[in-house]
């Protein structure tokens, strides 16, 4: 399973654009890359995932470049209330189950 | 739409006392799988069911035992609680076949071992 790094925490304000870049450079043909945030007292929500170049969907976008030993997470135009973990997870989805590792995620703060 | 469900909430136990957790979901989920949250930390996996009547070890599964006697519920025992065992519990479930389908998680279950 490859191993990701994302910075430890981020502050932000509310407006702003935020990007969360995660590291995987053990990353394997067959995984995806997927975002999960978790506000506090909560589970672990999905957020986005994707395998190549760039997905986007209500809440966020996901880059990724064309070696893919990394990802970046954009949130535009955060508010308070993106104030939460944010983790990165790479795996292979192929056969529908997850061994999902979870690192310590990013705490993204969202100030007024 | 309950999605998943953790019980109970909140648990203080003793030293050596056992328990079970309960997690029961309502999306006809192939997958289940039991995680524990440690301060600071991310999730770890601790057990994991494929389908009903089938159970695997995750990352750290000692000190734990599961149990899928029905599809929708997937039971996570201590027989002997210990203090290390204090943590954040969380259950996530899964659709089965079909590619890529993101884990639905409970809302935790908070176990504090004195």
């Amino acid at each position: 399973l490859a191993k990701t790094t994302q910075p430890i925490s981020m502050d932000s304000y509310e407006g702003q654009e935020v990007n969360i870049t995660c590291s995987h450079n053990n990353i394997a043909t067959n995984d995806y890359i997927t975002w999960y945030q978790q506000f506090p007292s909560q589970g672990p929500r999905f957020i986005i995932q994707g395998y190549k170049t760039k997905v986007t969907n209500e809440v966020a976008s996901l880059f990724i470049p064309a070696d893919r030993k990394s990802s970046t997470l954009s949130l535009p135009r955060v508010s308070l209330s993106d104030t939460a973990v944010y983790y990165c997870l790479v795996g292979d989805m192929g056969t529908g189950f997850q061994k999902l590792v979870f690192g310590t995620g990013t705490r993204l703060l969202v100030s007024p | 739409n309950a999605g998943v469900t953790q019980t109970p909430k909140f648990r203080v136990l003793k030293t050596g006392q056992s328990m079970t957790l309960l997690c029961a979901q309502d999306m006809n989920h192939e997958y289940m799988y039991w995680y524990r949250q440690d301060p600071g930390m991310g999730l770890r996996l601790i057990h994991y069911s494929v389908g009903e009547g089938t159970t695997a070890k995750g990352e750290v599964p000692d000190g734990y035992n599961v149990s899928r006697l029905k599809k929708q519920n997937f039971l996570l025992g201590l027989e002997s609680a210990a203090p290390s065992q204090t943590s954040v519990y969380f259950c996530a479930s899964s659709p089965g076949t079909g590619g890529y389908r993101p884990q639905h998680f409970g809302d935790g279950t908070r176990l504090s071992i004195l």
